[in-house]
């Protein structure tokens, strides 16, 4: 059965720290991994990964996908208490098919 | 360029009845998506429309169903509510084939109450 995995599911730090969040998966004909950020309501995309090795960065935020290892990981460099959020990982199949970890909830207190 | 958009944004109904929520997805995007999202299961994929096809559907029993329309709107229904349908109905839009690995565009969500 296909699944993807997050950890930790909770995260609290405070403002200024460093943190890596995981995900790992798995799944038959994987196409691409994405993230996402969950506030309040919908989850907004922040990156799609589909070839190993290669960094995604935007801003504080990077990514990379281990197509090999299976797993990826989300940092988040300098956290303000405005990343506090939870991050969603997915991984889209071939088949067109997308699933979703538990997500991992950040808070960044000040 | 408008998001995409959801209606409506907040329903109560009753076991036993039916709903439909909408989903309008941002202008020249002709896929959407549609998944719900409670405290207890996470985010769960139910199905994916593509010029008016069901490309792959998730694993949800047959009360739930969709459609979409030339214009690339997409309606769900949910027949024989149960209680445990009680869930945030998230509709996502993008711009290519679901496979392709385009970025996907969430609506705000409708927020189902079944009593």
């Amino acid at each position: 059965e296909d699944k993807v995995v997050q950890s930790p599911l909770s995260l609290v730090v405070h403002e200024g720290d460093t943190v890596t969040l995981n995900c790992s998966y798995e799944v038959t004909n994987f196409r691409s991994l994405l993230w996402y950020k969950q506030e309040k309501k919908a989850p907004t995309f922040l990156f799609m990964l589909t070839s190993s090795g290669i960094e995604k960065k935007s801003g504080r935020l990077s990514s990379i996908l281990d197509k090999k290892e299976l797993f990826s990981i989300l940092n988040i460099t300098a956290t303000q208490t405005g990343d506090s959020a939870i991050y969603l990982c997915a991984v889209r199949t071939s088949y067109d098919k997308v699933i979703f970890g538990p997500g991992t909830s950040l808070s960044v207190i000040p | 360029k408008a998001g995409v958009t959801q209606t409506p944004r907040y329903l109560i109904k009753t076991r036993g009845q039916q709903v439909t929520l909408s989903c309008s997805p941002i202008s020249g995007h002709r896929s959407v998506s549609w998944y719900q999202q409670t405290p207890g299961q996470g985010l769960q994929f139910l199905f994916e429309y593509f010029s008016e096809t069901q490309r792959n559907k998730g694993n949800f029993p047959g009360r739930f169903s969709g459609r979409q329309f030339s214009n690339s709107r997409s309606e769900m229904n949910v027949s024989t509510l149960e209680l445990g349908d009680s869930a945030l109905y998230l509709c996502a839009s993008s711009p290519g084939l679901a496979g392709d690995s385009y970025e996907q565009y969430f609506g705000p969500g409708t927020r189902l109450t079944v009593t």
